[in-house]
């Protein structure tokens, strides 16, 4: 079975501090893939980011980036100089392949609010 | 927007209506995805449906019925709900439904309140 762990509930930052995600997936496959979306107020969670559990390369995409370790299971998500619009629950989500449709394993979310 | 729209955005229900949840995507993809997102809970897959056909039914209660008539609308059925079952209810698509390393695109979600 799979789990995702997202230990943060909450955090608050003032405009422009950098503010990092954590999270710690369990899985026994060896072929695996993991996700970051972005659920502002609106509701719809948003796609941020997928990475396959053989490319452990870390990514930057703007203020973004993503730090993939596979010793410590964990895909941590750093946003620099947060901005009031990253104000949104953010979700990690792990995938293994079973060659049939997506069935993602979410993280409870961490809450993320930045003010002025 | 994601290109997948949901209707109503609210829904309030007695708990022995019958009422049904409504999801339209406009990407041409061919997966559609039921999920229950409820406080302080990981999101919980509910059904999958790939060419209009269901691949997973993740234990869901009867209660909730879905209907797939074509690979763009995905329907929920609800019937004698419990008041547990108050939920955001978030529909996703995806391109093929082949693949675990599929990205979904989610709509806004029905906030559904059974009193």
């Amino acid at each position: 079975a799979q789990k995702v762990t997202q230990a943060q509930t909450e955090i608050s930052v003032v405009e422009k501090e950098d503010v990092t995600l954590d999270c710690v997936y369990e899985t026994r496959d060896t072929t695996y893939y993991l996700f970051w979306y972005k659920q502002p107020p609106s509701g719809e969670l948003v796609f941020l980011i997928r990475r396959n559990s053989f490319d452990e390369q870390n990514e930057i995409s703007g203020r973004y980036s993503w730090n993939f370790q596979k010793s410590t299971s964990s895909f941590n998500f750093t946003i620099t100089a947060s901005q009031v619009v990253d104000s949104a629950v953010y979700f990690c989500a792990l995938s293994v392949s079973t060659g049939t449709a997506s069935k993602l394993t979410f993280g409870t979310g961490t809450r993320l609010q930045v003010t002025l | 927007e994601t290109g997948v729209t949901q209707t109503p955005r609210h829904l309030v229900m007695g708990m022995t209506n019958k009422k049904s949840l409504k999801c339209e995507q406009h990407l041409g993809h061919n997966a559609m995805y039921w999920y229950k997102q409820s406080a302080k809970k990981p999101l919980e897959l509910m059904f999958v449906y790939s060419l209009e056909e269901r691949v997973e039914n993740n234990s869901v209660p009867s209660r909730f019925s879905p209907e797939c008539p074509n690979s763009s609308h995905l329907f929920l059925h609800l019937h004698t709900l419990q008041p547990e079952d108050s939920a955001l209810y978030l529909c996703a698509s995806s391109q093929d439904g082949q693949g675990s390393d599929e990205k979904l695109f989610f709509g806004s979600g029905t906030q559904l309140s059974v009193l």
